[in-house]
């Protein structure tokens, strides 16, 4: 199946420092990535839709300033996590899918863990 | 209501039973349903899609879906402790974008 990288795959930064992680599809283009933030013993929650070359979409109760979204090339999308605070420790994981990879399953990234201290 | 529902378990099954999990979906106009095994600490691993009305089968896994019900299900067969991890169902909405339930925890005791 198709790869999606995902880096750094585990990060630990001090209060009030900012974090970037990046996601690539490696053997296709991917016209939409999300990210998604998962808590322990908690599911998937989407926490934004980026599309290539357009303003993310981000669900309520996310803070687009805080979490900033680019998708500037077909196989690269990061998530900066501004300002972060301990309660922004999570998994964060990617998933990237396009309709040329001929199925509209989402491939994942291996998850980024980001403890804040 | 949320838009993908499972039962958290945690399910328990001993070593060689069937294991069933159940999702059900708000969304009428979705089109495809995805199964996901996640285990702790990992990114999610798709076992198997469905996209049309009634079984797919792929190994001891299979998958039902019936539109008319919202509803989706996957059958383990012959389960195995290796199974155990949280099952993740997710629908691709008519928005095109990935929703999944909780997750269920699937215990399988040898």
């Amino acid at each position: 199946g198709a790869v999606v990288s995902q880096h750094p795959s585990w990060v630990i930064c001090k209060s009030g420092t900012s974090v970037k992680i990046e996601c690539r599809s490696l053997d296709f283009q991917a016209t939409t990535m999300f990210w998604y933030r998962q808590f322990p013993k908690q599911s998937l929650m989407l926490m934004a839709t980026s599309n290539e070359g357009s303003k993310a979409t981000y669900e309520q109760g996310v803070e687009k300033d805080k979490f900033l979204i680019n998708h500037a090339s077909l196989t690269l999308s990061t998530l900066t996590v501004t300002s972060a605070h301990p309660e922004d420790s999570s998994f964060y994981i990617c998933s990237a899918s396009s309709p040329g990879t001929g199925n509209t399953e989402a491939f994942f990234g291996q998850g980024t863990r980001l403890t804040v201290v | 209501q949320k838009e993908v529902e499972q039962n958290s378990g945690p399910l328990s099954v001993p070593e060689g039973a069937i294991a069933s999990l159940n999702c059900t979906y708000s969304d009428r106009g979705s089109q495809s349903f995805f199964w996901y095994r996640q285990y702790s600490g990992k990114s999610p691993e798709l076992i198997m899609f469905i996209y049309s009305n009634g079984d797919k089968e792929d190994g001891r896994f299979t998958a039902q879906l019936n539109k008319a019900s919202q509803y989706v299900s996957l059958l383990i067969r012959d389960s195995q402790p290796s199974d155990s991890a949280t099952y993740l169902c997710a629908v691709k909405t008519a928005g095109n974008d990935m929703r999944f339930g909780a997750g269920t925890r699937l215990t399988v005791k040898p």
